[in-house]
This record gives C-alpha cells, structure tokens and sequence, in this order.
C-alpha cells in the first residue's frame, strides 16, 4: 500500500533553517508529481510546493518563494523541503502529499516545524 | 492569492443531506476543472474526497459528490452519518500561484 512517512521536523529558532524529508512507497515514485502542504495549530491547510515528475519544474507558494526550496531523489524514493530563514508564521504540522497537477490522492502523517526563540 | 471562501460550519441530522460552498474567482474555480475536496478528522491528515469537480477516488462513498457553477463549487454528503463528522476543505489549481485552499468547513451531525 502507498506509504509517506516525513521526518525532519523540530524546534528552530527565527532565522533558522530546517530539511524535511519524504519517504514514499508502495507506489512508483518517479511517476507522480509531489508536494508538500502545511497546516498551522488550529488553522487550515496551506499549499506549500511542488515538484514535476522528474524535477525539472518546481512551484512555491509566494509565502516561502526564495525562503524555502522543494526536490527530490528519485532513486531514492524521497521528497525533500530545505526550508531557510525561518519566521514563527512557518509553524505548522508539514504534510507530504502524493500529486500536484490536479489533486492530492495520498497523504503522510505529518510532521510538526515549531519556529519559536 | 486569497482563500477560497467556505462557510465556517454546517449541521445536518443523520440521514439528511448537507451542502457545502467553495467560492473563488474566474482565475481559480472558474478557470479550471481541478477542483477537489478533503476530509479531515481530528489529528489526522486530510483525505482525498472529490478530484477534478466531480470524481469520487476509489474506495470513497458514492454519498459524496461534487459539482461546480461559475465560481462555485459544491460538496454535497448525503445520507448524513456520524462518522461523515470532520472539517472539509476544497482546493483549486490557480493561474496565480499553483494551488489555493479554501477557508475549511466543520461538519457537524446533529
């Protein structure tokens, strides 16, 4: 079955920086576009990136355009999110989702990014 | 680019049918039929409902359906169950930025 499990996650001080990583399986990973999604406490979810099949076209969200920088490793079955100068509003669980074209058919868990001094 | 606008509840009784708005603008809603929905439980991640306006993924309820007209969508839940109790969430593609979410509606079964 398809699995998305994300790491990377913490406590970071304002400024900071912070890698996330997705590991996918269960699927063909080279064959779908990925993005990645945030959802602060209590609040709704939030389009962060995404990435073409192969890499070669990234999209962001004007909100971490030049702060945050999404890829991939294809043999390695992975999603990656280096996320620079981090502000306290980036605080959010950071969902791994599978698609990016039209729809988002596969989801992680989560992982929780706190930006706080 | 602004949220797609939601109404920030709706209540119905098990059985009844609910009805829930997604409005946006000619350059998300309006402009493309990639409209989809999200179901999401307490502390738990989303779930894809509805794809492409109106397209129900496998293995999801054929309560759920989705629609469009203009610059708004719709999810509508008929049957009303308990389990149906969530916040929902409708997502376009964008000419402006590449996705926009809309503002999230709590489902509550009465």
């Amino acid at each position: 079955q398809v699995q998305l499990v994300e790491s990377g996650g913490g406590l970071v001080k304002p400024g900071g920086s912070l890698r996330l990583s997705c590991t996918a399986s269960g699927f063909t990973f080279s064959d779908y576009y990925m993005s990645w999604i945030r959802q602060a406490p209590g609040k709704g979810l939030d389009w962060v990136s995404s990435i073409t099949t192969s890499g070669s076209t990234i999209y962001h969200a004007d909100s971490v355009k030049g702060r945050f920088t999404i890829s991939r490793d294809n043999a390695k079955h992975s999603l990656f999110l280096q996320m620079n100068s981090l502000r306290a509003e980036d605080t959010a669980v950071y969902y791994c989702a599978r698609g990016g074209y039209s729809h988002f058919d596969k989801w992680g868990q989560g992982t929780l990014v706190t930006v706080s001094s | 680019q602004s949220a797609l606008t939601q109404p920030a509840s709706v209540s119905g009784s098990p059985g009844q049918s609910i009805t829930i708005s997604c409005t946006g603008t000619s350059t998300d809603v309006g402009g493309y039929n990639f409209v989809s929905w999200y179901q999401q439980h307490p502390g738990t991640a989303p779930k894809l409902m509805i794809y492409d306006v109106s397209n129900r993924p496998s293995g999801v309820s054929n309560r759920f359906s989705g629609s469009k007209s203009g610059n708004t969508a719709s999810l509508t839940i008929s049957g009303l169950q308990a389990g149906d109790e969530a916040d929902y969430y409708c997502t376009s593609k964008t000419s402006s930025s590449l996705y926009v979410f809309g503002t999230g509606t709590k489902v509550t079964v009465l």
